[in-house]
């Protein structure tokens, strides 16, 4: 029973390109939550998503930065046109409901914008 | 707005002795409280959580003592072992809800 992968581990991008990271969530696992955490902060939520539902983005950027989860297919992180203030380690969470109770995290992927 | 402070941002303890780990909220409104583990490249690893309703969970070696008035948690792991070397994260949400607000970590480190 595979748990939540997040690829790329690590994603180097120069200013202007475009990220993308992919999270697949556990087997049986349909809510699927991003998270950033900062150098020496904690992580921060950022978006609540279920199947081809955006469920609470109120933690995403407004501008650049866009979330989905497909019928088929991992969810995906899109942040475009990269800033070096995007450097963090993002992480993806899943869970079976509404995370009323522990969410099983992937091993994130570490954005570094160059 | 940081609404989950852990204040210390290390702690060394020898191996055998009582690792207390302390975390302080700001929001009376959060209902749910839980620890992470994170190892190095790794994600945050759940250790254990509690519900405001209650005061003390355990499990195992770990306690999560909680005090609604001081709006303080606290982890306790006893004994502690070389390989508890991490960092601690405390979380919580309102609502019994899924946004998680993490503080910044403690690490710890058990030595021999």
């Amino acid at each position: 029973n595979a748990g939540v992968m997040q690829n790329p581990r690590h994603l180097v991008r120069r200013r202007g390109q475009e990220a993308r990271l992919r999270c697949s969530p556990m087997k049986g696992h349909s809510h699927v939550y991003w998270y950033r955490q900062l150098p020496e902060e904690g992580l921060k939520f950022m978006v609540y998503l279920q199947k081809e539902n955006i469920i609470d983005e109120s933690g995403m950027p407004k501008e650049r930065f866009s979330a989905e989860f497909p019928k088929e297919g991992p969810s995906i992180l899109r942040i475009q046109q990269v800033v070096r203030g995007d450097s963090a380690a993002y992480f993806c969470a899943s869970s079976r409901d509404r995370m009323n109770t522990e969410a099983f995290f992937g091993q994130g992927t570490r954005l570094t914008v160059v | 707005d940081q609404q989950v402070k852990q204040n210390s941002p290390s702690l060394s303890v020898q191996e055998g002795r009582i690792s207390i780990l302390n975390c302080d909220y700001t929001n009376s409104m959060f209902d749910y409280f839980l620890w992470y583990k994170k190892y190095p490249a790794e994600g945050p690893t759940f250790l254990i959580s509690i519900s405001s309703i209650k005061d003390k969970n355990e499990d195992g070696r770990f306690t999560v003592f909680l005090n609604k008035s001081a709006k303080h948690l606290s982890l306790h792991i006893v004994p502690s072992q070389p390989g508890d070397s991490a960092v601690y994260f405390c979380a919580a949400s309102r609502d019994s809800g899924y946004a998680l607000n993490f503080g910044k970590g403690t690490s710890l480190l058990v030595t021999p």
